[in-house]
Parts: structure tokens; C-alpha cells; sequence
């Protein structure tokens, strides 16, 4: 079974600063999707970035950047230039592509505070 | 346009009533799912239907029952309702049943609040 861990349950963070959300999982699964959401106040779920497992390269958008160590299994979010808009509840998850039929699992989430 | 579109955002209902919620997406996706967000905010898989098709049923009271009358279109019914019942359901889909790659992203709506009293 797939686990997926966020030690950090809230953090503050200065605007114009940037800030790295932690992530970490646990599967068996050779092939697997990392991906990040963020949830505002106002509920929605918003996709911000993907990293595919066999991926070489780190992924970004934008300013979101994704710190993928495979080996370590952490898959760390980085936001550069936070701004106000950002504070949110951030949700790392993950989808294993050899089985499960690709459930997509999340981790507990990050609550993120922007303060000016 | 919105792509996942779910309704009624906000249901505030009795114990022991049945509802529904609607779910309708125009991405052209082939898959759709229901997650319930609990009230810790934890996301957890319900369903998932790939054309139609039941393809994942988690440990869901079979008081839940979905309905995918065709691929762009999946409710959620929900019979004799209880106070645990009380989350954010979230539709989403994607085009995929998750075999690799971006393309796979999944997406979702904007939640409908289940209020049970």
C-alpha cells in the first residue's frame, strides 16, 4: 500500500520569500505519478504540478518547482516569490501506474500562511 | 467554462434522507472519480468510473451508490443519510485510468458541502 507523508502541518512564510513544502511517500510501484494541489479558503482543488517517476528532470511552473528525489522517495514543493494568494492548504499526492488501477492517494496537506 | 462542474454546491439535509450530487465534466476526460474530504481535511477515493464502467469501489457503506449515465456525467446518490455523511464530496476526472505520464493529471470540481442534521 502506498503512503503518502506531510510532517509539516502549517508554516508561516514572509511574502516575496519562498517556501518549501515537504512531501514524502512509500510505494512498490516502479512507475508513479507525484503530484501537488492547492486548496483555498474557498475549496476548490487546483492541480499546480506534476513529476512523473522515470522524469529526469525536475518539474516547474511557474513559480512552483518540484525537488523530486527519487531515491530519498520526497517529492518537495518549493513556491519562489510567495505571494498572498498562496495561502492555502497544499495537498502532495501520489498514482502508482502498475496497479491499483492509479488511485491517486494524498498526504495530510500543509496549511500555508502568507503573511505581509 | 468549467470543466468539472459538480451541483449542489452546499446540501444541508436531515438523517435519513436520500440525496444526489451532479457531476458533469467537458474536458473530454474517460475517466471520473468521487473523493470525500473529511472534516480533517483528508482526501480519500470513493469511485472511479472509466466509460461507464465501475473500475474502483473503495470500502464505501453501499448506502453510496453511483451512476455514470455516460462518460462526461457521474452522480452520486446517497441513501439514508447519516451525521458521519457530513464532508466535501469532490468529483474530478481524468483521461486515464492512470497509466503514465501528465496526461493523467486529475482534476477536479469545486466540492459540494453535505451538511447532515
Amino acid at each position: 500500500a502506498q503512503k503518502i507523508t506531510q510532517t509539516q502541518p502549517g508554516m508561516f512564510v514572509q511574502e516575496k520569500e519562498a517556501v518549501t513544502l515537504d512531501c514524502t511517500y512509500d510505494t512498490s510501484d516502479p512507475s508513479y505519478g507525484l503530484f501537488w494541489y492547492k486548496q483555498p479558503s474557498s475549496g476548490e482543488m487546483i492541480f499546480l504540478i506534476y513529476q512523473g517517476s522515470y522524469d529526469q528532470q525536475n518539474a516547474t511552473e511557474g513559480r512552483y518547482s518540484l525537488n523530486f528525489q527519487k531515491a530519498r522517495k520526497s517529492a518537495n514543493l518549493v513556491i519562489s516569490a510567495s505571494q498572498l494568494g498562496d495561502s492555502a492548504m497544499y495537498f502532495c499526492a501520489m498514482r502508482p501506474y502498475t496497479d491499483s488501477w492509479g488511485k491517486l492517494q494524498f498526504g495530510a496537506g500543509t496549511q500555508v500562511v502568507v503573511t505581509p | 467554462d468549467t470543466a468539472v462542474s459538480q451541483t449542489p454546491k452546499y446540501l444541508v439535509t436531515q438523517m435519513g434522507n436520500d440525496k444526489s450530487i451532479k457531476c458533469e465534466q467537458n474536458l473530454g476526460h474517460d475517466t471520473m472519480y468521487w473523493y470525500k474530504q473529511d472534516s480533517k481535511k483528508f482526501l480519500k477515493i470513493m469511485f472511479s468510473y472509466n466509460n461507464k464502467e465501475l473500475i474502483i469501489n473503495e470500502t464505501v457503506p453501499n448506502r453510496f451508490s453511483p451512476k455514470s449515465p455516460d462518460k462526461a456525467h457521474l452522480n452520486l446518490h446517497i441513501n439514508s443519510l447519516e451525521l458521519g455523511d457530513s464532508a466535501v464530496y469532490f468529483c474530478a476526472s481524468s483521461q486515464d485510468v492512470g497509466w503514465g505520464g501528465s496526461g493523467n493529471t486529475i482534476y477536479f470540481g469545486e466540492g459540494s458541502w453535505l451538511t447532515v442534521v
